[in-house]
């Protein structure tokens, strides 16, 4: 297992556009958390799922925003009609057991124009 | 509310030097404590995580240190070389009961100077 991976690594779309970003755990990790990371910040928690359970969302989580985990593996995050307020590195994490810690995908940068 | 802070935001040493980053929190009821590295437009790096009944974790010139009591952490880096410029990040988890989701300081933007 590579880690955790995130596609597309870039994405450079126009205001008012749908993206879907997809993230694909370490297989045995039942966790997957979606963070988002505006320059010179620190991410922030957007949503985790546990296997195919969204059981929390922030409440900087817009309508616009939906998350999904089918069956528990890969996860993706859809951004409707976007705005520019949407551009940020969107992270993905996926945990197993909690004392191994959290492990992080390399992210996806989208730039809203 | 459960807050992380990182002083300073920013840090600028000579090669070689030691030296010390830090991070408090609020509420000392933390589940463990993870340092990660951020290198420019890139993913988290994991460096050490530091369970709520430790002291103390290393690994190879990094030693970071935790305090419940006072709601501190410390990442101390020896030896400091130009390829540890980075940000480097610090996050608590509260716990299950929390969604064990971390909460993350601003970081620390450390440049190491040949």
């Amino acid at each position: 297992d590579t880690g955790v991976s995130q596609n597309p690594r870039h994405k450079i779309t126009k205001r008012g556009q749908n993206v879907t970003f997809r993230c694909d755990p370490i297989s045995e990790h039942n966790r997957l958390y979606w963070y988002r990371q505006t320059l010179g910040q620190g991410p922030e928690f957007l949503t985790y799922f546990q296997n195919e359970a969204q059981l929390e969302k922030s409440r900087l989580l817009s309508d616009r925003f939906s998350a999904e985990r089918p069956k528990g593996s890969f996860s993706t995050l859809e951004i409707q009609r976007t705005e520019q307020g949407d551009s940020a590195m969107y992270l993905c994490a996926s945990r197993g057991d909690p004392t191994y810690g959290y492990t992080f995908g390399s992210g996806t940068r989208l730039t809203v124009v | 509310k459960q807050e992380v802070t990182q002083i300073p935001a920013a840090l600028s040493v000579p090669e070689g030097e030691n030296l010390v980053l830090n991070c408090s929190f609020t509420d000392s009821a933390i589940y463990n404590l993870q340092w990660f590295r951020q290198d420019p437009g890139k993913g988290l790096t994991s460096l050490l995580l530091i369970q709520s009944s430790q002291r103390e974790q290393t690994s190879g010139r990094l030693n970071a240190s935790l305090d419940k009591s006072s709601g501190r952490s410390t990442l101390y880096i020896a030896a400091s070389q130009p390829g540890d410029s980075a940000t480097y990040l610090c996050a608590v988890s509260w716990g299950d009961n929390q969604g064990g989701k971390l909460i993350f300081g601003q970081g620390t933007e450390l440049s190491v100077k040949p």
